[in-house]
């Protein structure tokens, strides 16, 4: 079956940098576009941007484009999202879902606080 | 961006009885192909978001015919009949016509 398995709850200083992943199985990982998606309490789900996992596109909101960087490791089946330069504003559950449809990864907890 | 809005912060409800859920979008979501691109999730506490309707009226697989979607191009509707404890959570609208896809903030389904 397809699973979406996302990488353990991470606390991080401001303005350092983390990579939350996101290991797809049950499905060919190049099939289907990777989104990822924040959620916090006074935003609710924002969506953060795509990949294609086959050539690499990436497609991203404007609002997150200078804070967030998507890439996949095919040899892995394996999604990354790069966020740097964090403040507290970043911290949220961060979701990987499978074209932005029926299959979603648990969520990943970032926290940023020193 | 497309703003999508949920004008009801919450709903109660009494179990057994039927509930709707609205949703606009700040531009049609009606594409040229016919098909309209509108999702309706709900996510549960502590769970991620689940599909329940796809392309404004399609149901997803697995979800009970309980749940169903209508509307035109930018006014929205989830209709939940005989509804079930399971079914709290907070529901959200989600427009995937364009980039970025943008969603609703969500209404919280409660039981009266």
């Amino acid at each position: 079956q397809v699973q979406l398995q996302q990488s353990g709850a991470e606390l991080v200083r401001p303005g350092a940098s983390v990579a939350l992943s996101c290991k797809a199985s049950g499905y060919t990982f190049t099939d289907y576009e990777i989104h990822w998606v924040k959620q916090t309490p006074v935003h609710g789900l924002e969506w953060i941007g795509a990949i294609d996992p086959e050539t690499g596109v990436t497609a991203y909101n404007q609002k997150f484009k200078d804070k967030a960087t998507l890439t996949a490791d095919k040899s892995s089946s394996t999604a990354y999202m790069e966020l740097r330069s964090l403040t507290s504003e970043d911290s949220a559950v961060y979701h990987c879902t499978l074209g932005a449809t029926v299959y979603w990864g648990q969520g990943t907890t970032l926290t940023v606080s020193s | 961006d497309i703003v999508m809005t949920q004008a009801a912060p919450s709903v109660p409800v009494t179990p057994g009885e039927s509930v709707s859920i609205s949703c606009r979008s700040s531009k049609s979501l009606l594409h040229s192909n016919g098909n309209t691109y509108l999702y309706w999730f709900l996510q549960r506490p502590g769970q991620s978001p689940q599909l329940l309707i796809y392309r404004m009226s399609k149901l997803a697989s697995g979800v009970p015919d309980r749940f169903s979607g209508s509307g035109s191009g930018t006014a929205f509707t989830l209709r939940i009949s005989r509804v079930e404890a399971e079914d709290v959570g907070v529901y959200y609208c989600m427009q995937h016509l364009e980039y970025p896809y943008t969603f609703g903030g969500g209404t919280k389904l409660e039981i009266k």
